[in-house]
C-alpha cells in the first residue's frame, strides 16, 4: 500500500551526465514536491507543482528542473550533476498547502562520481 | 527568512526516560507546525501536527507536542521512551502567509539504549 514511490532508491551518475529521478503517488494529491537533503542537514524544498502549475524556489539552481506529465508522476531532472549535488532527494505530496500534511517517499540517494 | 531551530543535535536516553525535544521558529504570523520522524532506513513519517485549536496535540506512539505561541515554540515530548523510538526527529513549520515551503529544522537524532 505504498503511497509515494520513488525510483530508483539509489542512483549513481557521472559528473556532468544528466540524470532523472522519478516519483509516483497513489494518493491523487494535487501538490507534488521535490526536496534535497544533504548529509546532516534539513530537507530543503527545490520546487513544487500544484496540479500543472510549477513553482520554483528562488534559490534552486537552474541545473534542476522538473516535469509533471500527469497527476500521478513527477520527475526531477538534473541537467549536469556536480559533486555538490550528491544528496538524498525526497518527493512528497499533499492535498493542498495550508492545513495539509505532506506525505514523503523513501527518497533516492544520488551519488555523483 | 523563516527558520526553524532544533536545539539538540543528538540525544541519548535509556529506556523509560522522559523525552523533550526543543523546536523554535521565527515567523510572527499564522503557522502550521509538524513533527516528522525518520526511523533507520525508512521514509519521513508524520508524528503529529498543529493547525489550530488546542495547543497541546497528541500524535502516534505516545508522542505529544505543545504549541506556545508567545515563545514561538513547538516542543516534542514523550513520558517514557522505548528502544524502538531510536530515530531522527524533524520539526517543520509552514508559514501560511509566507509561501508554500515547509521549513525543516536540522533534525535531532535520538538514541535509546535498552
Amino acid at each position: 500500500d505504498a503511497m509515494v514511490i520513488q525510483n530508483p532508491r539509489y542512483q549513481v551518475t557521472q559528473f556532468g551526465k544528466p540524470v532523472t529521478l522519478s516519483c509516483s503517488q497513489t494518493l491523487n494529491h494535487n501538490v507534488m514536491y521535490w526536496y534535497q537533503q544533504k548529509s546532516s542537514q534539513a530537507p530543503k524544498l527545490l520546487f513544487h507543482y500544484y496540479d500543472k502549475d510549477f513553482n520554483n524556489e528562488a534559490d534552486t539552481p537552474d541545473n534542476f528542473q522538473s516535469r509533471r506529465p500527469n497527476t500521478s508522476f513527477c520527475f526531477l531532472d538534473i541537467r549536469s550533476p556536480g559533486l555538490g549535488d550528491a544528496a538524498m532527494y525526497l518527493c512528497a505530496t499533499s492535498e493542498g498547502f495550508t492545513a495539509y500534511e505532506q506525505y514523503f517517499g523513501p527518497g533516492t540517494r544520488l551519488t555523483v562520481t | 527568512a523563516q527558520s526553524v531551530s532544533q536545539h539538540n543535535h543528538h540525544v541519548i536516553l535509556s529506556e523509560a526516560a522522559s523525552l523533550e525535544l526543543g523546536c523554535n521558529y521565527s515567523y510572527g504570523g499564522t503557522v502550521n507546525l509538524f513533527w516528522y520522524v525518520q526511523y533507520p532506513g525508512q521514509h519521513l513519517q508524520l508524528l503529529l501536527k498543529y493547525f489550530s485549536g488546542d495547543p497541546l496535540v497528541k500524535g502516534i506512539k505516545g508522542f505529544e507536542a505543545e504549541f506556545i505561541k508567545s515563545k514561538f515554540s513547538f516542543n516534542l515530548r514523550k513520558p517514557s521512551v522505548q528502544w524502538s523510538d531510536t530515530a531522527e526527529y524533524f520539526c517543520a513549520v509552514l508559514a501560511n502567509q509566507a509561501g508554500t515551503a515547509l521549513i525543516f529544522g536540522k533534525g535531532t537524532t535520538l538514541s535509546v539504549s535498552s
